[in-house]
This record gives C-alpha cells, sequence and structure tokens, in this order.
C-alpha cells in the first residue's frame, strides 16, 4: 500500500525556517518525480516544486531562492526547506508522486502538513 | 506559464443530474510525439487532499467510478459527473502536467440542492 506522509508543519514568525518531510512507503522515490503542492486557507492548489528520478529540482516562481526541495533515498523521505518565509506562505503542503519519467498526473498525495507564518 | 480557466466557479445540481465543468487552457497541452493531452481532473472534499479522477484528458483512474468521464481536445476539456449523488460534494480542479510549472484551475465547487 502506498503511503506519504508528512510532518514538520508549524507555526512561524515571518522570516523564519521550516522544514517540511515526506515520508514515502509502497514505492521508492528516487525513481519517481515527487512534488511539492501548497493549498493557502480557503484557495486553490498550487504547485511549488518537483524533484525529478534524476535529480533536477524545479521551483516556482513564488519561492525560487528561498525553497529547497531535496530527497534522502536512505530513508524514502522527501523534504522542502523553507526559508525567509513570509505571511503568504501560510498553508497546507502536500508531497505528491508523478510519474517515473515526467511530470505525469499526482496519483498519490499526502494528508499535508499546515504551516503558518506569523507577520 | 501555462494558464487553467475553469467554468463555472460553482454549480449546484440536483441528485441524479448531470454536472459539466469546463477548463480552458492558455496554450496547447497536446504533445504530438505521443498525441495525449496532459490534463488531469482531480477531486477534493473538505478537509481531504487532492484525488485524482482523469489523467491523460480522458483516462479514469482506476477505482473512479464510471459516472466520471473527462473529454475535450485542442484547448478546451470538460469533466461529466452523471448521475450526481449526495457524495460528489466537492471542489474539482484540472491540471496541466505539460510544462513545468504545473499548473491548476481555480476550482469549481459543486454543491447539491
Amino acid at each position: 500500500e502506498v503511503q506519504l506522509v508528512e510532518s514538520g508543519g508549524d507555526l512561524v514568525q515571518s522570516g523564519g525556517s521550516l522544514r517540511l518531510s515526506c515520508a514515502v512507503s509502497g514505492f521508492t522515490i528516487n525513481t519517481m518525480y515527487m512534488n511539492w503542492v501548497r493549498q493557502a486557507p480557503g484557495k486553490g492548489l498550487e504547485w511549488v516544486s518537483v524533484i525529478y528520478a534524476g535529480g533536477d529540482t524545479f521551483y516556482a516562481d513564488s519561492v525560487r531562492g528561498r525553497f529547497i526541495i531535496s530527497r534522502d533515498n536512505s530513508k524514502n523521505t522527501l523534504f522542502l526547506q523553507m526559508n525567509s518565509l513570509r505571511a503568504v506562505d501560510t498553508a497546507v503542503y502536500y508531497c505528491a508522486s508523478g510519474y517515473p519519467t515526467s511530470m505525469g498526473p499526482f496519483d498519490y498525495w499526502g494528508q499535508g502538513a499546515l504551516v503558518t507564518v506569523s507577520s | 506559464d501555462i494558464v487553467m480557466t475553469q467554468s463555472p466557479d460553482s454549480l449546484t445540481m440536483s441528485l441524479g443530474e448531470r454536472a459539466t465543468i469546463n477548463c480552458k487552457s492558455s496554450q496547447t497541452v497536446l504533445l504530438n510525439s505521443n498525441n495525449k493531452y496532459y490534463v488531469a481532473w482531480y477531486q477534493q472534499k473538505v478537509g481531504q487532499p487532492p484525488k485524482l479522477l482523469i489523467y491523460w484528458a480522458s483516462t479514469r483512474e482506476p477505482g473512479v467510478p464510471d459516472r466520471f468521464s473527462g473529454s475535450g481536445s485542442g484547448t478546451y476539456f470538460t469533466l461529466t459527473i452523471n448521475s450526481l449523488q449526495a457524495e460528489d460534494v466537492a471542489v474539482y480542479y484540472c491540471q496541466q502536467y505539460y510544462s513545468t510549472p504545473v499548473t491548476f484551475g481555480q476550482g469549481t465547487r459543486l454543491e447539491i440542492k
């Protein structure tokens, strides 16, 4: 059974940092395109970042230079290091899996981690 | 960036009716080499993560009831829900995964009268 479990969400002050984790079971994350997607309170879905199976990383303009996506293959865990946090970064952050060789649709999602940034 | 525009923003239907949600992409999401449209549809119920319903514009995810169907071509795509059930109350999103950044429509809220 595939499971994605996020952790690390918290209340943080503007300008602070936080690291989210997404522990995955049921498949090996370094064979897949792994994503972070966020949802501000009452708003729609916003893609944040992806790490390709080969290790390339890409970011939304809104977070580039502040967020870093990475993974620990030995722990089968995806991370999102979030620095210089702003009030607009307040959201539920989901990890979601794509396809092995391309972005693909996001077929598995975690339950989400709430990040609240106070101004 | 490819902009995905959904219509309507909200929809109120009766049980058993058919709901139609539209999505327009600002540019092509068709990969000519495999003739596939890189469009997906998701259902998000209150307090839950999104759930994949449809991908490649018209392929139903295993386990999704067959009253959910996707169609479209060019830059226009449609999610159709036949015989609406109470459990279909949710927000529905279209998504393009043709190019980075992946983008979503703004969502369509479906309510039952």
